[in-house]
């Protein structure tokens, strides 16, 4: 276990809907990233957030958007669904220095299915 | 495009012998470089990091890293049926945001 929740589990949405996916980070983890993971592939980076403030985002479109709130909790927002979305969303979060800075750890992940 | 290329696999040997999984990056920026354990259907699990040059040992996994030939593997000796699973590689950007790139996995079957 790693400290890290997301929620829902798993999710079935058709195309054109929006979809909200979150996540608690470990305690004491300020930094929250967003992976996506398509079957067979590794994950890709979204987009982190530190201090609620997105400082770094992949190369996803902007109805890929997110929120980090106070208590370091974020969410994962996706309009406009297709079907090309259907993956593993993963949230990773890690303290923004110390002796744990280079430790990312996953949560276990959100399964979206789009039809 | 920075990448991680791995051996997609898969890679099956026998239990008890030495399972070495490779990895090259092509960004020189990369500082740090992380092996990941996926078991199907699940997340991905942190097993090492390495950020120097040579190997580093952790229990019966070790981590090797050569920026030069920008390359990074990882050794696991005395395989177990229990170590089947993908394995990602991935390094990171440096700067402040910190992302990680990882490779598509290296499949890992580990026979009784």
């Amino acid at each position: 276990e790693t400290g890290v929740t997301q929620s829902p589990t798993h999710l079935i949405k058709t195309r054109g809907q929006q979809v909200t996916l979150r996540c608690s980070s470990q305690s004491g983890h300020n930094t929250v990233s967003w992976y996506q993971q398509a079957l067979g592939q590794g994950p890709q980076f979204i987009f982190q957030y530190y201090r609620e403030e997105e400082n770094g985002r992949g190369n996803f479109p902007p109805r890929f958007s997110g929120l980090q709130f106070p208590n370091y909790s974020s969410e994962l927002n996706v309009n406009a669904l297709e079907l090309d979305d259907s993956a593993l969303y993963l949230c990773a979060s890690r303290p923004s220095g110390g002796r744990g800075f280079h430790e990312q750890y996953f949560g276990p992940g959100t399964r979206l299915t789009v039809t | 495009q920075k990448e991680v290329e791995q051996n997609s696999g898969p890679l099956s040997v026998p239990e008890g012998a030495i399972a070495s999984l490779n990895c090259t990056y092509s960004d020189r920026g990369s500082q740090s470089f992380f092996w990941y354990r996926q078991y199907s259907g699940k997340s991905p699990e942190l097993i090492m990091f390495i950020y120097s040059n040579g190997d580093k040992e952790d229990g019966r996994f070790t981590a090797q890293l050569n920026k030069a030939s920008q390359y990074v593997s990882l050794l696991i000796r005395d395989s177990q049926p229990s170590d089947s699973a993908t394995y990602l590689c991935a390094g990171d950007s440096g700067g402040s945001n910190y992302k990680l790139t990882f490779g598509k996995g290296t499949l890992l079957t580990v026979n009784p």
